[in-house]
């Protein structure tokens, strides 16, 4: 079985600032992970995603995340936040050996002040 | 890159009428498609795996006679809400996996959603 645990589900960042976003995960088997966007009434955007190979990944509109095993962490950053990253951001997992659907995270709001 | 195509993007309904959702893959070929329901605030709720010429898999507690899900091609997947209440009502959203497990491609790409409103 699988979880993915959002810490915080409203994150507030001033503009510039370090934008930080925490996932932790459980899971049997080493784990796809993947961070999506979604802004209001929309579907859901993905911004980076871990299979294999290199832990750091970098994603698109700056964000990046570190998959470390041994915390079994999923965390999301991006060194300067713009008033367009002000969406809600879901942290999911997914099994590759059962070719298994997504389990999302709860999500965070991510606010960001001027 | 990969994209989903979902329509109508908002629909409203009386009461006791079906509503049909589709969910199209544009420039690849869908087995596997997704349908989650989404209420405000909340996170994603997986409501049934879609597998190309075979019937869905429902998760628990979702009622497959209520939520039809037809799945007849590898771009095209279709969700009927039937009967539906003011309690339907909700935000839906489809994905399509992309790929095999172990791929570079692997991934799921989501379509825009369905806001759905039952009066």
């Amino acid at each position: 079985a699988q979880s993915v645990t959002q810490l915080g589900s409203h994150v507030s960042v001033s503009e510039g600032a370090l934008v930080l976003l925490r996932c932790n995960y459980s899971s049997s088997v080493p784990p796809y992970l993947f961070w999506y966007v979604q802004y209001p009434n929309q579907g859901l955007q993905l911004l980076l995603k871990y299979t294999t190979g290199a832990t750091l990944v970098k994603g698109i509109n700056g964000f990046e995340a570190e998959f470390k095993k041994s915390e079994t962490s999923f965390h999301l950053t991006k060194p300067s936040a713009h008033m367009s990253d002000a969406a809600e951001y879901f942290c999911a997992v997914s099994d590759p050996d059962s070719w298994g659907k997504l389990q999302f995270g709860a999500g965070t709001q991510v606010v960001v002040t001027p | 890159g990969a994209v989903v195509s979902q329509h109508p993007s908002r629909v409203i309904c009386k009461s006791g009428t079906s509503v049909k959702i589709e969910c199209r893959s544009l420039d690849f070929q869908a087995t596997t498609m997704f349908w989650y329901r989404q209420f405000p605030k909340q996170s994603l709720m997986l409501m049934a795996t879609s597998n190309e010429g075979s019937k869905a898999t429902y998760e628990q507690g979702v009622e497959k006679d209520k939520f039809l899900i037809n799945h007849a091609s590898l771009t095209l997947s279709t969700l009927t809400v039937t009967s539906a209440h003011p309690e339907d009502s909700s935000f839906y959203i489809c994905s399509a996996r992309e790929s095999t497990p172990y791929q570079r491609n692997y991934g799921y790409t989501f379509g825009s959603g369905t806001r759905l409103t039952v009066v």
